[in-house]
């Protein structure tokens, strides 16, 4: 079975702080792919990125940045210089090899960025 | 391009009483479609998939059924709601073909909020 852990319920900080949110995932499948999504006060989930668990190369897009390190199964996000408009409920998700279907969520950590 | 499309946004319901919530994809052919639903302060349980019409596999013993009557339209069922039925429920899509189910991305609709008195 998968699961993921996202151990963070909240988390608060004022503007221009960095926020990591962390992720720890298990799964017995050797390929699989790890998710964030981000939930934005409107609803709608969107796609933040993917990583393959073959690639653990770091990611950076803008003030996003990804570590991945299987060696802890563990999928860290972090917003540098954290914005207003940063402020909603991320998830990270596992989707394994084995199951194409199923995409397992995190229960979600709520990001509040003050002015 | 693609968009998804999900009615009503919300909508309160007496216990007893029957559901259907729709969700259209537009710009696409053949995508996966899914159901899932998020209750307060939780994250995100899959209740249904469907890889084409009239397939449908369910994640979730409950009393809610789905159906997918065309290639872009997916219906998510109830003959009785519960209480245990509120929630936030989101359709999402995926491509199918190159790289599998498993990799591609799922875009997700806006949600229909769903409240059962």
């Amino acid at each position: 079975a998968q699961k993921v852990t996202q151990a963070q319920t909240e988390i608060s900080v004022v503007e221009k702080e960095d926020v990591t949110l962390d992720c720890v995932y298990e799964t017995r499948d050797t390929t699989y792919y790890l998710f964030w999504y981000k939930q934005p006060p409107s609803g709608e989930l969107v796609f933040l990125i993917r990583r393959n668990s073959f690639d653990e190369q770091n990611e950076i897009s803008g003030r996003y940045s990804w570590n991945f390190q299987k060696s802890t199964s563990s999928f860290n996000f972090t917003i540098t210089a954290s914005q207003v408009v940063d402020s909603a409920v991320y998830f990270c998700a596992l989707s394994p090899r084995s199951n194409d279907y199923k995409l397992s969520f995190g229960a979600g950590t709520t990001v509040t960025v003050r002015a | 391009s693609q968009t998804i499309h999900q009615w009503p946004a919300t909508l309160v319901q007496p216990v007893g009483s029957p559901l259907s919530l729709e969700c259209t994809v537009e710009g696409t052919s053949n995508p996966n479609l899914y159901w899932y639903r998020q209750a307060a302060g939780r994250g995100l349980q899959l209740l249904f998939y469907s890889v084409g019409i009239g397939q449908i596999s369910s994640e979730v013993p409950q009393n809610l059924s789905a159906s997918r009557p065309q290639d872009r339209q997916f219906i998510l069922s109830s003959k009785k709601l519960l209480l245990s039925d509120s929630g936030f429920y989101l359709c999402a899509w995926s491509v199918p073909g190159a790289g599998g189910p498993a990799y591609n991305e799922q875009f997700f609709g806006p949600g229909t909020r769903l409240t059962v008195l």
